[in-house]
């Protein structure tokens, strides 16, 4: 039973074309993530929800946009796909913040999608 | 801007010795850091993490070292086994609701 799901595992697509990556997970975390993999192998932060709310934007073009619809979903929808954004993308989940959650910064991942544009 | 700087891109160890895996940052009010390990077509799974109070934390064959005044971080993995063989990443954070900053990745080979 998968914690972390992403789908579609691989994606080829067109330059120019619009998609979407879904991420569920049932772990019952509050927390979710949306993490980039380039070709030089960084994993790199992009979105953080917190309970379907926006924490954590980093320096993501606005054909980017993560959407929440509920505290175990975070889907990631690029508009006008450009080369650069061949990557690898995951997503995780942390627990939330918490007296009874001790923090041990263990994110959960989901196996990734494997994203090519040409 | 590398805060987190891995600069192994890979390790080769016999099977039954001591893995070290070397990890250096540059952001000295980092006060949490972790190690990931990843397999192919996985995503990375949480392995250890220390916090900048302490200097060394320890899980069964894995042990952080934490050298605040070098800013530099190990991971031991001893004795080391062939599922080992991985890439491992080291990470950092600034506090616990802040994003968590990963180097590039060492791949560890165990050999047999």
């Amino acid at each position: 039973d998968t914690a972390v799901s992403q789908t579609p595992k691989y994606l080829v697509t067109q330059m120019g074309n619009d998609k979407s990556i879904k991420c569920e997970q049932n772990l019952g975390h509050d927390t979710m993530y949306w993490y980039k993999q380039d070709s030089k192998k960084f994993l790199k932060i992009m979105f953080s929800y917190n309970n379907k709310e926006l924490i954590i934007n980093e320096t993501v073009p606005n054909r980017f946009s993560p959407k929440s619809p509920d505290k175990a979903h975070l889907n990631l929808h690029i508009n006008s796909l450009e080369l650069g954004d061949s990557a690898v993308y995951f997503c995780a989940s942390s627990q939330g913040l918490g007296v009874e959650h001790p923090w041990t910064g263990e994110l959960f991942f989901g196996e990734g999608s494997r994203l090519t544009v040409l | 801007d590398q805060q987190v700087k891995q600069n192994s891109p890979s390790l080769s160890v016999q099977e039954g010795r001591i893995s070290i895996l070397n990890c250096d940052y540059t952001n000295s009010m980092f006060d949490y850091f972790l190690w990931y390990k990843k397999y192919p077509a996985e995503g990375p799974t949480f392995l250890i993490s220390i916090s900048s109070i302490k200097d060394k934390n320890e899980d069964g064959r894995f042990t952080v070292f934490l050298n605040k005044s070098a800013k530099h971080l190990s991971l031991h993995i001893v004795p080391s086994q062939p599922g080992d063989s991985a890439v491992y990443f080291c990470a950092a954070s600034l506090n616990r609701d802040d994003k968590i900053i990963f180097g590039k990745g060492t791949r560890l080979h165990i050999l047999p």
